[in-house]
C-alpha cells in the first residue's frame, strides 16, 4: 500500500527550539508539499517541491523553511517555534510533469507549542 | 481569492443520496474540477475529478454543468463513514511552479442515522 508517513503524529515543543517535522513517501513521486490546517482557516500551503533540492513557497512561508536533500524526504523546519505555529501540519506527494493525478496526504502531525 | 464556492454544511440521511454542489464561475479551459474529503483527524483523501464530462468511481460520481460553471459530488448511498469535510478545487490537469492545490473551507457534511 503506498504511503506518505509522519514521522510523529503528536508533538510538543517550547518556544524559541528548532523544530523538524519529517515526511517520508514511498510512491516515487516527484512533489511534495507541506500545508496546515487550523480551525476555521482550512489547509494553507506552507511550501512545496518539485524535485529534489527544488522548493518554492506556498501562502504561508514566514518562520516555515524546508529541506528536500533526497526525493523521498521532505522535511518542515520550523527555525524558532512560536505559539502561533501550533497547528495541524500535513505532508503530501504526487507524481510529476506531465499530468497532475491527485495528491496523497499522510496522517498529520499536531504541533503544540507552549 | 477563492476560485469555488460551497455551501458551509449539509445534513444527509444515511442511505440517501449526497448531492454537494460546488460554484466555479470563473473556471478556465483548461482546469480540472477535483474533489477531496477530510474525515476528522485524517489527511485529505482525494475523491474524483473531471474537466467537462461526468466521471464515476467506486466512490463517487461527479456531473459538471455544460458550461462549466458549477459542479455537483454525488454519494449515491451515504453511510456514516461519509461524514467529512468534502472539498471542492479548480485547477490544471499538468504540473506547474505555482500550482499546488489550494483548499477552500469545503463543506461539512454530516450523515446520520
Amino acid at each position: 500500500d503506498v504511503k506518505v508517513t509522519q514521522s510523529s503524529r503528536y508533538l510538543v515543543k517550547r518556544t524559541g527550539e528548532k523544530v523538524f517535522l519529517e515526511c517520508v513517501q514511498d510512491m516515487d513521486h516527484e512533489n511534495m508539499f507541506w500545508y496546515r490546517q487550523d480551525p476555521g482557516l482550512g489547509l494553507r500551503l506552507i511550501y512545496f517541491s518539485y524535485d529534489v533540492k527544488m522548493k518554492e513557497k506556498g501562502d504561508i512561508p514566514e518562520g516555515y523553511s524546508v529541506s528536500r536533500e533526497k526525493k523521498e524526504r521532505f522535511s518542515l523546519i520550523l527555525e524558532s517555534a512560536s505559539t502561533n505555529q501550533t497547528s495541524m501540519y500535513l505532508c503530501a506527494s504526487s507524481v510529476g510533469a506531465p499530468t497532475f493525478n491527485g495528491y496523497t496526504f499522510g496522517s498529520g502531525t499536531r504541533l503544540t507549542v507552549v | 481569492d477563492a476560485k469555488t464556492t460551497q455551501p458551509t454544511s449539509m445534513d444527509c440521511a444515511e442511505g440517501r443520496a449526497a448531492n454537494l454542489p460546488c460554484n466555479h464561475s470563473t473556471i478556465s479551459g483548461n482546469e480540472y474540477v477535483y474533489w477531496y474529503r477530510q474525515i476528522h483527524s485524517q489527511g485529505p483523501q482525494y475523491i474524483i475529478h473531471g474537466l467537462k464530462n461526468n466521471e464515476t468511481n467506486e466512490m463517487a460520481s461527479l456531473i459538471i454543468t455544460e458550461d462549466r460553471k458549477s459542479s455537483t459530488l454525488i454519494l449515491p448511498h451515504a453511510t456514516l463513514r461519509d461524514t467529512a469535510v468534502y472539498y471542492c478545487i479548480v485547477r490544471p490537469n499538468v504540473n506547474q511552479a505555482g500550482t499546488a492545490l489550494i483548499f477552500g473551507k469545503g463543506t461539512t457534511l454530516s450523515v446520520s442515522s
